[in-house]
């Protein structure tokens, strides 16, 4: 079983729709979780990291829930530009080391 | 400011032959980080540099991988005898020290052993 699984998706979705991706991670001493977010052919960037009480960044909002070792991310108002595959990550205790979900791939159409 | 640079951004190399990949951190970052991504997968870890130091090896898949890191700043990554497995992009990443510092990633080297 991978550490940080994700659906690969895609998620076909039109502009201005809600979407939500799910992650579950395996090791509980997982410390820290971040979506990070993937264009094409590019370098992983943060999109925010991912706080136990819940946090919200404009359109964006992520939740964790540690009983059941569960990440979420859920956009609001799909926009053409939110195109890419948002990678779920974790970071354990013990080093620095960041282990990353599969990727979901997000395709918003107008 | 100037972000992490990696070289070369494309290598085509014959398998069995060696390739030395190079990553620039971000002037201040004392952590760097090297991973893997192949085609349609999320990134593999490989080595964790503190300075100058690796305290953690244990992503580098075979003997064949190694890294070394000088001067608190580049580092190289040294593939040995590459095998058309090998072929990936090779992401570096640099953060200041500490346990919740966001890690700022390079373009990548694509290696594509033939």
């Amino acid at each position: 079983r991978k550490e940080v699984e994700q659906d690969p998706g895609p998620f076909n979705v039109p502009e201005g729709a809600t979407v939500a991706f799910n992650c579950t991670y395996s090791n509980s001493a997982s410390q820290s979780f971040f979506w990070y977010r993937q264009d094409c052919r590019k370098e992983p960037k943060l999109l925010m990291s991912v706080y136990s009480s819940g946090n919200e960044d404009g359109r964006f909002t992520a939740q964790l829930n540690r009983a059941s070792q569960y990440i979420s991310l859920l956009i609001r108002d799909s926009k053409l530009s939110d195109s890419a595959t948002y990678l779920c990550v974790v970071r354990r205790n013990a080093g620095n080391m960041l282990t990353f979900g599969g990727g979901t791939r997000l395709m918003v159409k107008p | 400011g100037a972000g992490v640079s990696q070289s070369p951004s494309n290598k085509v190399t014959e398998k069995g032959k060696d390739v030395e990949l190079r990553c620039d951190p971000i002037s201040g970052h004392t952590a760097l980080y090297w991973y893997r991504q192949r085609l349609g997968q999320g990134l593999e870890f490989l080595i964790y540099f503190q300075g100058n130091s690796a305290p953690d090896k244990s992503g580098l898949p075979s003997d064949r991988f190694s890294a070394e890191r000088t001067g608190e700043s580049v580092s190289t990554l040294t593939i040995q005898r590459t095998q058309q497995e090998d072929s990936a992009v090779y992401l570096c990443a640099s953060s200041l020290t500490g346990h919740y510092n966001e890690q700022f990633f390079g373009p990548g080297t694509r290696l594509t052993v033939l």
